[in-house]
């Protein structure tokens, strides 16, 4: 059956640094991805997606790549900050319209 | 806007009992998802609806889980009964469009422990 899975479950970086999340998915049909941030208590919040036609889209000190080839997502965040600090998942959609498929996410914890 | 609305946030209740929790989506949205979160299985989607239907229930775990969209504004789900197994975060989502490939706007979730 389909999958979306996380290469990493946890990722330290230091504040500033370049942070890299990735994420594999198994359904080549999928059409549509997001990332998600989850802040602890909360609920997950939209950070940015992309759609198969693209390989490339950047947001706000994020940026989202997409291979297609491999099927491989990841999310960068540019000079991270403590605020940053979350639970990140990738999701998908397109053989199951409707539904999205989240991956297991990835901790990542910005040190001062 | 307010977000998507879920009540109770807290709620702790004895194998057996029965829970209703409660969810409020975005005014406008079209399509309401209920999630479930564990550590051991992620984000689970139970339901989602499409103006008020129910339109894929395929997640719902067993007959003791239920859900409801009587209007537009209003969603339940109901655990009957409830057994210590069932005790996750659950997550209602709305979107604004019939929920094709569109992002989800959460709430803030209920936390559900039974003991």
């Amino acid at each position: 059956g389909e999958s979306v899975g996380l290469h990493l479950p946890t990722l330290s970086v230091q504040e500033g640094d370049n942070s890299i999340i990735n994420c594999a998915y198994s359904n080549s049909a999928s059409d549509y991805f997001i990332w998600y941030k989850q802040e602890s208590g909360k609920g997950p919040q939209f950070i940015i997606d992309i759609r198969s036609n693209m390989d490339k889209r950047q947001g706000q000190r994020v940026t989202v790549l997409l291979n297609k080839t491999v099927k491989h997502l990841s999310l960068q965040i540019a000079a991270t900050q403590p605020g940053d600090s979350a639970v990140y998942f990738c999701a998908e959609l397109g053989t199951n319209a409707g539904k999205s498929t989240f991956g297991d996410g990835t901790t990542l914890t910005v040190k001062p | 806007d307010a977000g998507v609305i879920q009540s109770p946030r807290h709620e702790v209740t004895e194998m057996g009992q029965e829970v209703t929790l409660r969810c409020k989506p975005i005014s406008g949205h079209n399509s309401l998802f209920w999630y479930r979160q564990t550590m051991m299985r992620g984000l689970e989607l139970l339901i989602y609806f499409n103006n008020n239907v129910p339109i894929d229930d395929s997640g719902m775990p067993e007959d003791r889980f239920s859900a409801k969209m009587p209007n537009a504004s209003f969603s339940t789900l109901k655990i009957q009964p409830s057994e210590p197994r069932d005790s996750a975060v659950y997550f209602c989502a709305s979107s604004p469009g019939q929920g094709l490939f569109e992002k989800l706007f959460f709430g803030s979730g209920t936390q559900l422990s039974v003991l």
